[in-house]
């Protein structure tokens, strides 16, 4: 089924581990965004992608790296987690122009 | 920062009764889009208002956008149990596909 993947969908980590989480779409989309979604507060942009070979930070890069692998592809890393990192993380993408977001199923964070 | 941002209430409404939802923003848009997101899930787009259109309907939803008032509304009319979701409107300021979304609004609708 096309549309945007992420795993893991559940993940819980201790305090200083990293981890990276992964996103690929395959609707030959252009770019890619990566938000955190916490209770009261929305969706907030942590990084994104408005093109292969390009990235740039959003509201709340802070903690975060990531990597545009290729076209399909955009992982988040937290290199060090802490505990404020603990959120529902989404990843969605878009073809071009002014449109639409096509998002993923989220992926549950826990830092302990 | 945050642009849309929905009057956070939690409606909750019968079936068959009709939701209106209210979303405001701080500066200039290029559109504004509403998403709805079942519990659990990623957000799925519901429709899409250009800074020029003043009304837009799809299906049961009807959307307006004041400009003026930097305000926009969502109206679900002839609410479903199915219907129950958080609804959130994201504005694109700057024409460049970078959405900023607001806080949400739950809606519960009771069989």
């Amino acid at each position: 089924n096309a549309g945007v993947t992420q795993t893991p969908k559940f993940q819980v980590l201790k305090t200083g581990q990293s981890m990276t989480l992964q996103c690929a779409q395959d609707m030959n989309h252009n770019s890619m965004y990566w938000y955190r979604q916490d209770p009261g507060m929305g969706l907030r942009l942590i990084y994104y992608s408005a093109s292969e070979g390009t990235t740039d930070k959003g509201e709340v890069p802070n903690g975060y790296n990531v990597s545009r692998l290729n076209k399909r592809e955009f992982s988040l890393r937290l290199e060090s987690a802490a505990p404020s990192q603990t959120s529902v993380y989404f990843c969605a993408s878009i073809f071009g122009g002014t449109g639409t977001y096509t998002f993923g199923s989220g992926t549950r964070l826990t830092v302990v | 920062s945050q642009q849309g941002e929905e009057d956070p209430q939690a409606l909750s409404i019968q079936e068959g009764e009709n939701a209106t939802m209210n979303c405001s923003y701080k500066t200039s848009i290029n559109n504004l889009q509403w998403y709805r997101q079942n519990s659990g899930r990623g957000l799925v787009h519901l429709i899409l208002i250009r800074s020029n259109e003043r009304e837009k309907h799809s299906g049961r939803l009807r959307v307006t956008l004041d400009t003026s008032k930097k305000s926009s509304s969502l109206l679900i009319t002839a609410s479903r149990a199915a219907d129950t979701a958080s609804y959130f409107c994201a504005t694109d300021n700057y024409g460049n596909n970078r959405l900023a979304f607001g806080k949400g609004n739950q809606v519960v609708v009771i069989p």
